[in-house]
């Protein structure tokens, strides 16, 4: 069965405070991995698609890379505006559509 | 490009009652999903259609619960005899294959949060 954990659950940083976020995946081969934003009782936003192992995609203060078994969202100089929560989610090589996610990393950035 | 809608946004229902939900997608989506998302959880998927056909289905989604895209645009969702546990936010999502291939990016709407009394 398919599994993501993402950690940590929830983070506090300072603004300018960089830090990384971690997505670790088991499935029987990887089609896919997405990153995604959340903000508070809204639908997750579209951030990043990593399709295999040494990808890097960048976005404004946001990284994400991939390898075979996990995915780091790095987070450079956050400003209180990128508070929200980070989903992760895998598509796996299965021929099915449905993308499993993780719980999140909550983050908050005080400034 | 308007992005995916759902319509209502907010439902409160009494145990037993019977609900229906709307969802949008983009323009020219070809595909459509719908997830359930509980307080401090990811989306769990509950099935996905391609154009009109409802291609896959999860065992979350019970007997009570039925889905429908009857033209390949718009999809409703309805929940037979709510329960409590049906309390959640319900998400849709759409997503059109690139010009390079297969792409998975799903893009979703805003939710509609049910609540079950």
């Amino acid at each position: 069965e398919d599994q993501v954990t993402q950690s940590p659950e929830a983070l506090r940083l300072q603004e300018g405070e960089s830090s990384s976020l971690n997505c670790s995946y088991t499935v029987s081969g990887l089609r896919g991995l997405f990153w995604y934003r959340q903000d508070p009782g809204k639908g997750p936003e579209f951030l990043f698609t990593l399709y295999s192992a040494g990808e890097e995609k960048e976005k404004e203060r946001l990284k994400a890379t991939l390898t075979k078994k996990e995915s780091f969202l790095h987070i450079t100089a956050p400003k209180p505006e990128d508070s929200a929560t980070y989903l992760c989610a895998v598509h796996p090589d299965t021929g099915r559509r449905a993308l499993t996610f993780g719980s999140g990393t909550r983050l908050q950035v005080q400034p | 490009d308007t992005g995916v809608s759902q319509d209502p946004r907010h439902k409160i229902t009494k145990r037993g009652q019977n609900v229906t939900f709307r969802c949008d997608p983009i323009s020219e989506h070809n595909r459509l999903y719908w997830y359930r998302q509980t307080l401090g959880q990811g989306p769990e998927f509950l099935t996905y259609f391609q154009n009109e056909a409802q291609l896959e289905k999860s065992r979350l989604l019970s007997d009570r619960f039925s889905a429908e895209r009857p033209k390949g645009s718009f999809s409703t969702l309805e929940i037979q005899r709510t329960e409590q546990g049906d309390s959640a936010m319900y998400l849709c999502a759409s997503s059109f294959p690139s010009s390079s291939g297969d792409s998975y990016e799903q893009y979703f709407g805003p939710g509609t949060r049910l609540t079950v009394t």
